[in-house]
């Protein structure tokens, strides 16, 4: 059973930096193929794509955001780490882990989201 | 980057209606298209993915077609537990999207 939780502040402030960590069961992110990505959905608002990091250590960033965003994993915490820098209140959004199967294969496993609010 | 026009953006109708959502592509994308449904305070699950294939589990009122550009959901029969806001994603190249996303509602 594939499972993935978000955690990280629920709270940062304007130019701090965000870490998120994503940590997941019932796969490996060493296994050939299997990916893992973020996404986040201000409140009220559509899905937007982030950032996705792959077994062999490919990593893909969204381009209007890939200057702020660091994607890493550690496979044998199971986790999968995010860090967004100089974080301002328009990045106020509930952020999402998910697992790809493969290249061009979409989300077929979510975590639950993390709410985060940027204010000082 | 692969830019999204889903519609409509609200869809109000009855239980027991066809409801149909189209998603168009600014350009061709194969068959690499899923479909998502999110009810509110909860993470999207995947319906439909490679167009038309449908998710474990996922009843067959929900069906999806298309190639290229041009896709389209259906749910056949539309039942209370299917009132939510449904989104389309491209995984064919990288950026992935999402569309802007379909809220349906009771009428």
């Amino acid at each position: 059973q594939i499972t993935l939780k978000e955690s990280g502040p629920t709270l940062v402030k304007p130019t701090q930096t965000l870490t998120l960590t994503c940590t997941f069961s019932g796969f490996s992110l060493s296994t050939s193929g299997v990916g893992v990505g973020w996404i986040r959905q201000p409140p009220g608002k559509a899905l937007e794509w982030l950032a996705l990091i792959y077994w062999d250590d490919d990593k893909r960033y969204s381009p209007s955001l890939k200057s702020r965003l660091t994607i890493t994993k550690d496979t044998s915490k199971n986790q999968v780490v995010l860090t967004m820098t100089n974080m301002d209140p328009v990045d106020t959004a509930t952020y999402y882990c998910a697992h790809s199967f493969g290249f061009r294969d979409p989300y077929g496993y979510w975590g639950q989201g993390t709410l985060v609010t940027v204010s000082s | 980057v692969i830019w999204m026009t889903q519609s409509p953006s609200l869809l109000s109708a009855s239980t027991g209606d066809r409801v149909t959502i189209s998603c168009r592509m600014s350009q061709g994308i194969s068959s690499y298209l899923a479909w998502y449904q999110q009810k509110p305070g909860k993470a999207p699950e995947l319906l439909i993915y490679a167009a038309s294939t449908l998710q474990s589990g996922v009843p067959s009122r929900f069906s999806g077609s298309g190639s290229g550009t041009d896709f389209t959901l259906t749910i056949s029969c539309l039942q209370s537990e299917d009132f939510a806001t449904y989104y389309c994603q491209q995984y064919y190249s990288f950026p992935w999207t999402f569309g802007q996303g379909t809220k349906v509602e009771i009428k």
